[in-house]
């Protein structure tokens, strides 16, 4: 299973555009990459999910190099209410679904006014 | 609309004292986990099922124990917990044959052991 690697925090201020680096060397061939935000005492939350190039929604992009050895989480113009943890899960969503999903240590957003 | 659903939200047991968590889902999916949250740190998973197959992680304690009677509920037992226990204990699910299924999680139940 490959093992992510990501900053233990960051700082930003209202407004800014935040980026979130995480690193998968490991990552296999079936691998999906997902990024998920979790707030206190609430389970983690999906944000957005690829496996190659750039994906988009309403809430975040996701570039993929062409290596796929690392993702960037973009989040425009952050406010206060996008204070959480950042994790970064890489996986095999195969159909079995018998790959574990192990979570890497997150990052830790602060959002300042 | 919660989808997958934790009972209950909070837990406080005694030393030793077993103790049992609830998870229940209504998206029809075949895979359910089990983690182990504790303060400041990363989801740690426990333990797995694909449908009825259980799927333990090797460093999982013998002290804990899962049942999955149907698709949509599944439990978390702790046989005799320790103050090393207290956690959030998070259920989440997904669809086992969509390979791009993300993880729905409940929010949790912490438990504190006394």
């Amino acid at each position: 299973l490959a093992k992510t690697t990501q900053p233990i925090s960051m700082d930003s201020y209202e407004g800014q555009e935040v980026n979130i680096t995480c690193s998968h060397n490991n990552i296999a061939t079936n691998d999906y990459i997902t990024w998920y935000q979790q707030f206190p005492s609430q389970g983690p939350r999906f944000i957005i999910q690829g496996y190659k190039t750039k994906v988009t929604n309403e809430v975040a992009s996701l570039f993929i190099p062409a290596d796929r050895k690392s993702s960037t989480l973009s989040l425009p113009r952050v406010s206060l209410s996008d204070t959480a943890v950042y994790y970064c899960l890489v996986g095999d969503m195969g159909a079995e679904g018998r790959r574990a999903l192990t979570f890497g240590s997150g990052t830790r957003l602060q959002v300042q006014p | 609309d919660a989808m997958v659903i934790q009972n209950p939200r909070y837990q406080v047991t005694q030393f030793g004292k077993p103790v049992t968590l609830s998870c229940s889902q209504t998206l029809n999916h075949n895979v359910m986990y089990w983690y182990q949250q504790k303060s400041s740190q990363a989801p740690k998973l426990l333990f797995h099922y694909y449908d009825k197959d259980f799927n333990n992680e090797a460093d999982t304690p013998d002290n804990f124990q899962s049942r999955r009677p149907n698709t949509s509920f599944c439990f978390l037992d702790i046989r005799s917990p320790g103050l090393g226990d207290a956690a959030m204990y998070l259920c989440a699910t997904r669809i086992g044959t969509a390979d791009n299924s993300p993880l729905h999680f409940g929010n949790g139940t912490r438990l504190t052991v006394t």
